[in-house]
């Protein structure tokens, strides 16, 4: 079964400070997707960014970057310039191409921007 | 383009009464599911699906019912609510291009 893992429950950062939120998951497939979703107070789930297994180079959207490492099945999430507009729930997710496909969700980080 | 539709938005059911969530998604997409959010918890899925007349469980799907008769719908039921079922719940949709998932609004259902 795949699993994924979020170890920090509540983060904070300083407004303009970098933030780290980690990640890390279980699968024995080799062809999978991960993401990152924030829930802001609206409960909108927001895709933030997608890293797809096969490919080494980290993925990036702006202020958002991932750490990949694919041996260590480690995906985190560092957001860099933090706004008050960052305040929200991330949840870490996987996808598995094979078999039966299903979007596993950690159990979120609550991050909070102090201004 | 109205993307994931969820109704409705909040519910209160007595312990013992039957209902269902409607979900339904206009981008043609085959692969959707249901999941519930609780608390330290994070979303757990309830039942997917991906095709028409194609369904699976999920982690949690005990108490819960779901039928694709259609590419559009994904109807999840509930079919004696318990308190245990307080909960909010999402439905999502998968594009198979992008693999990225579209949730509706969510629906905060309480149990009483």
């Amino acid at each position: 079964a795949q699993t994924v893992t979020q170890s920090q429950p509540e983060m904070s950062v300083q407004e303009a400070e970098t933030v780290t939120l980690s990640c890390t998951y279980d699968t024995s497939e080799s062809d999978y997707y991960l993401f990152w979703y924030k829930q802001p107070p609206s409960r909108q789930m927001i895709l933030v960014i997608r890293q797809e297994a096969y490919k080494q180079q980290n993925a990036t959207e702006n202020r958002f970057s991932v750490n990949f490492q694919k041996a260590a099945k480690s995906f985190s999430l560092k957001i860099s310039d933090s706004q008050l507009g960052d305040a929200a729930m991330y949840f870490c997710a996987a996808f598995i191409i094979q078999g039966a496909q299903k979007l596993v969700f950690g159990q979120g980080t609550r991050l909070t921007i102090n201004p | 383009n109205a993307g994931v539709t969820q109704t409705p938005k909040f519910q209160v059911l007595k312990t013992g009464q039957s209902m269902t969530l409607q979900c339904a998604q206009d981008m043609n997409h085959e692969y959707m599911s249901w999941y519930r959010q609780d608390p330290g918890m994070g979303l757990r899925l309830i039942h997917y699906s991906v095709g028409a007349g194609i369904t699976d469980q999920g982690e949690v799907p005990n108490g819960y019912n779901v039928s694709r008769s259609t590419t559009e719908d994904f109807p999840l039921r509930l079919l004696s609510a318990a308190p245990s079922q307080t909960s909010v719940y999402f439905c999502a949709s998968e594009s198979p291009l992008s693999t990225e998932a579209f949730f509706g609004q969510g629906t905060r259902l309480t149990v009483v």
